[in-house]
C-alpha cells in the first residue's frame, strides 16, 4: 500500500513537496515513481528512484527536481522547485515493477492535488 | 521521447457490446506497452503489461494486442464498471516513460 502525503496548495515559485509511505512489500525489489495528472489531462513521468539511491528524472523536469529515498522508513520523496501554474495537477506515487522485460506500474497512491495559485 | 496517440478520444459503446481502443507509438516500442483504466477520482490501474499479458486479477474480458507502433485494448461484452479513461504508456524508451492522451469509454 502506498500512502502520500504533503502540502495541497502552494505559490508560485514556492518548492513542492510530497512524501509517499511504502506498507508492506518488499521495498528492495522495485523502482518508486511519482507520476502527475494536470486536470482533465493525461499522465506524465516525472522520475523514479530505487532502494540504493539509483534515479531517473523526466528531462523536461530535471532541472528541477530532486527525488530521494529513506530506506529505514521506506518513503520516497519529491521535490518540485520553482513551481508555476503549469505543476497544478494530481500527483500520484507509484511503484514500478520489473518482470523479465517488462517494467510497470502496479501499485499507485491515491493521488495528491496541488494547486499553484 | 516517444510520443504515443491513442484513438479515439471518446468511445460510446451500449452495455454487452465489444470495445477496441488503438495506441500508436511514434517509433518502435517493441512489445514494451502497458495499458491502464482510470475511473472519476481513482489512481490508475494496470490491466496490460507486454502488450498483450494480463495483470493480476484483471478480467478475461480485457485482452491487449500489436506489437512495433500499433496497439489494441479490446473490451469483451463491457460490463457497467468497465465505463472510464483507458490510457496505453510504453516503457521501451524509459527516459521517460510516456503515456498516451487517453480514450474515455463512454455509455452509449
Amino acid at each position: 500500500q502506498l500512502q502520500q502525503w504533503g502540502a495541497g496548495l502552494l505559490k508560485p515559485s514556492e518548492t513542492l513537496s510530497l512524501t509517499c509511505g511504502v506498507y508492506g512489500g518488499s521495498f528492495g525489489d522495485h523502482y518508486w515513481s511519482w507520476i502527475r495528472q494536470p486536470p482533465g489531462k493525461g499522465l506524465e513521468w516525472i522520475g523514479e528512484i530505487n532502494h540504493i539511491g539509483r534515479i531517473n528524472y523526466n528531462p523536461s523536469l530535471e532541472s528541477r527536481l530532486t527525488i530521494s529515498i529513506d530506506t529505514s522508513k521506506t518513503q520516497f520523496s519529491l521535490k518540485l522547485t520553482s513551481v508555476t501554474a503549469a505543476d497544478t495537477a494530481v500527483y500520484y506515487c507509484a511503484r514500478l515493477t520489473q518482470q523479465m522485460v517488462h517494467w510497470y506500474f502496479d501499485l499507485w497512491g491515491r493521488g495528491s492535488l496541488v494547486t499553484v495559485s | 521521447e516517444i510520443e504515443m496517440t491513442q484513438s479515439p478520444a471518446t468511445l460510446s459503446v451500449s452495455p454487452g457490446e465489444r470495445a477496441t481502443l488503438s495506441c500508436r507509438a511514434s517509433q518502435s516500442v517493441s512489445s514494451s506497452l502497458a495499458w491502464y483504466q482510470q475511473k472519476p477520482g481513482q489512481a490508475p490501474r494496470l490491466l496490460i503489461y507486454g502488450a498483450s499479458s494480463r495483470a493480476t486479477d484483471i478480467p478475461a474480458r480485457f485482452s491487449g494486442g500489436g506489437s512495433g507502433t500499433e496497439f489494441t485494448l479490446t473490451i469483451d461484452s463491457l460490463q457497467s464498471e468497465d465505463f472510464a479513461v483507458y490510457y496505453c504508456q510504453q516503457y521501451h524508451n524509459w527516459l521517460p516513460y510516456t503515456f498516451g492522451q487517453g480514450t474515455k469509454v463512454e455509455i452509449k
